[in-house]
């Protein structure tokens, strides 16, 4: 079955700190994965996706497909990074986009 | 226009009125999607209308009714609902198009309670 784990409900690390949030899926067929991010009082948007490898707001995401993980990193957290963050697995299932999210990590940025 | 809107930002319906909400988006996205988030949890998908055809419905009982009646536009039907679905209903768009990472847009939410 299709699954995305984040180990960390809540994850409190110092301003200038590196960060990194984990993320493991489960998925039989090759995975599209996302990270999305919900700031207070804001929408759900999305971060990153692993097939643009891109950085934005100086995050980064590798997917491991040895390991099955698509852990999100930044080397030095800002305090704007506080938020919750969501990993979610996108698959196509009767002609249609279907996304899977973990659980969420809530992410503290501590002046 | 890139954002997608949801009307209203908040209901509360007794356990025997009818309400419905609205979702819209004008960025010429083809899939929309409606999502429940309770409190503290991520968001679970409840439907997915592709090219304006209902193509999944994960199980919800019939008493979320949903509607698209265009490209733009998506309705969810609400009726004799159980407090139990008091939550955060979240609509969601996207391109619709198979691979490449189909970017899901969210919109604000509906927060509903259930008397």
């Amino acid at each position: 079955a299709q699954r995305v784990t984040q180990p960390e409900k809540l994850l409190s690390v110092f301003k200038g700190a590196p960060v990194e949030l984990k993320c493991n899926y489960s998925y039989s067929g090759s995975p599209e994965l996302f990270w999305y991010v919900q700031y207070s009082r804001q929408r759900l948007q999305l971060l990153l996706r692993h097939i643009s490898r891109e950085s934005i707001k100086g995050f980064t995401a590798d997917l491991n497909k040895g390991e099955t993980s698509f852990h999100l990193k930044k080397p030095f957290a800002q305090e704007e990074d506080s938020a919750m963050y969501y990993c979610a697995l996108s698959f196509r299932i009767q002609g249609a986009q279907k996304l899977v999210f973990g659980q969420g990590t809530r992410l503290t940025i501590n002046p | 226009d890139t954002e997608v809107t949801q009307t209203p930002k908040h209901l509360v319906m007794g356990m025997t009125n009818k309400k419905s909400l609205k979702c819209e988006q004008h960025m010429g996205h083809r899939a929309m999607y409606w999502y429940k988030q309770k409190a503290k949890k991520p968001p679970e998908l409840m439907f997915v209308y592709s090219y304006e055809k209902l193509s999944i419905n994960e199980s919800v009982p019939s008493r979320f009714s949903p509607e698209c009646p265009n490209s733009s536009l998506l309705n969810l039907h609400l009726h004799a609902l159980q407090p139990e679905d008091s939550a955060l209903y979240l609509c969601a768009s996207s391109l619709g198009v198979a691979g490449g990472g189909d970017e899901q847009y969210f919109g604000p939410g509906t927060r509903l309670t259930v008397t």
